[in-house]
């Protein structure tokens, strides 16, 4: 089966940095995603990573450790409209994500 | 224009009534996706298709079924509604992977379905 376990809210501060973590347990590894879902809209793609290590992308990083299958999605200089819902998704061995359950993001002011 | 369409985006049936959502693409995609999304359970994989001839059942295939029409349209039936189907409905498109990006999927508006 597939396990993919993240923080249900999470509360920051505007101009803050957030760390959100993901922690995965799938039958198999093939690519791991992150995606931003505003409330009642799509969710529209962040990061992608297959191998270790951080990927940057602006005010948003990705980090991977697939020997501790582990992953978080890194915030920098929150804004009020980074107020969302953060996903969590791992491409099995079928090519089929799995999504997290999701955390919803309240940043404040 | 939207490259990710679906309809209705709104509707609200009876219990046994026979439901279809549409999906449809611009994007030259050969992968398409139907997912459910429940508050506190996240996305789940419906049914998927990576070409026209190829037809997967996802996690919760049961009660519902597909129909891959051509390779930009990819419909989504309730044969007969019941309301635990009640949900947020999003269709999904990829195209072929693996590979940085080649595999991203882009999701549709959603459909919101109330079943009474």
């Amino acid at each position: 089966g597939q396990n993919i376990d993240q923080p249900t809210e999470m509360t920051a501060t505007e101009g803050a940095i957030v760390q959100i973590n993901c922690t995965y347990q799938t039958s198999g590894f093939n690519g791991l995603f992150w995606y931003q879902q505003h409330a009642g809209e799509a969710p529209t793609f962040l990061s992608y990573n297959v191998l270790d290590g951080l990927e940057e992308k602006g005010r948003f990083s990705s980090f991977l450790s697939r020997s501790k299958g582990y992953s978080y999605l890194l915030l920098k200089e929150l804004q009020m409209k980074d107020s969302a819902s953060y996903l969590c998704a791992v491409r099995d061995d079928g090519y089929a994500l799995n999504f997290g359950k999701g955390t919803s993001l309240l940043v404040t002011p | 224009d939207a490259d990710v369409t679906q309809t209705p985006r709104n509707r609200i049936t009876k219990t046994g009534k026979r439901i279809m959502l549409e999906c449809s693409q611009t994007k030259g995609h050969d992968r398409m996706y139907w997912y459910r999304q429940d508050p506190g359970l996240g996305l789940r994989l419906i049914y998927y298709s990576f070409d026209v001839k190829d037809i997967n059942k996802g996690e919760i295939s049961d009660g519902y079924s597909v129909s891959r029409q051509a390779q930009a349209k990819f419909s989504l039936s309730l044969e007969s509604a019941i309301p635990n189907q009640t949900a947020l409905y999003f269709c999904a498109t990829s195209p072929p992977g693996p590979g940085t990006d080649t595999d991203t999927q882009y999701f549709g508006p959603g459909t919101r379905l109330t079943v009474l």
